[in-house]
């Protein structure tokens, strides 16, 4: 069973870039059965998918924030990581780091999520 | 890439049935067998109830079941229970490696 830990500032100033980053653990990043990636939720709100990546570096981006996203990997220390450039107050949510099965194309296991509050 | 359409809000009592339905395009829910299900309980992440339109992750009570027509899937619980008081949102599918979600429905237990 997967298991999967956000870290990162909470808080980031406007227009800044939001950093935050995911470790896998009891599980291997670099399985060709898993795709890894990220969704957010804004106060009281609904789920957005942001993108998604396999261990060989491809990735894939929600079209609506492909301009200020970018995602990575870091296959030795079974990371993975998002940035999300020119923050605004609308992107203040809680960040899930989640696995993608490949199998069935299916979130199976999310992270416990960290809330990233865009603020002066 | 618009956001799946759900109803914002579910109610019944326990032992009832309910259906939440999910609405997309024939770009997502009409184009692809790939609809899943999750709840969430406030303050804790979605756990997948359903995916494939129908299909249950082992330990995923029978009680939630889900079908398809069209550009629309759907997700019945039988046999209302407490514990089924949380937010469901569905999420398909929409080409290219993109996912698209609901936009969310409360149920609500009576």
């Amino acid at each position: 069973q997967l298991q999967l830990q956000e870290s990162g500032p909470g808080l980031v100033k406007p227009s800044e870039t939001l950093s935050l980053t995911c470790t896998v653990s009891i599980g291997s990043i670099s399985s060709r059965s898993y795709y890894w990636g990220w969704i957010r939720q804004p106060p009281g709100k609904g789920l957005e998918w942001i993108g998604s990546i396999y261990y060989s570096g491809r990735t894939y981006y929600n079209p609506s924030l492909k301009s200020r996203v970018t995602i990575s990997v870091d296959t030795s220390k079974n990371q993975f990581s998002l940035k999300l450039s020119s923050v605004t107050a609308a992107d203040t949510a809680v960040y899930y780091c989640v696995s993608l099965y490949s199998n069935n194309w299916i979130f199976d296991y999310w992270g416990q999520g960290t809330l990233v509050t865009v603020s002066s | 890439q618009s956001a799946l359409t759900q109803p914002a809000s579910v109610s019944g009592s326990p032992g009832q049935s309910i259906t939440i339905s999910c609405t997309g395009t024939s770009s997502d829910v009409g184009s692809y067998n790939l609809v899943s299900w999750y709840q969430q309980h406030p303050g804790k992440a979605p756990k997948l109830m359903l995916y494939e339109g129908s299909k249950r992750p082992s330990g995923i009570s029978k009680r939630f079941s889900g079908s398809k027509s069209g550009n629309t899937a759907s997700l019945t619980i039988s046999g209302l229970q407490a514990e089924d008081e949380a937010d469901y949102y569905c999420c398909s599918y929409a080409g290219g490696s993109s996912y698209v979600f609901g936009t969310g429905t409360k149920v609500t237990v009576l």
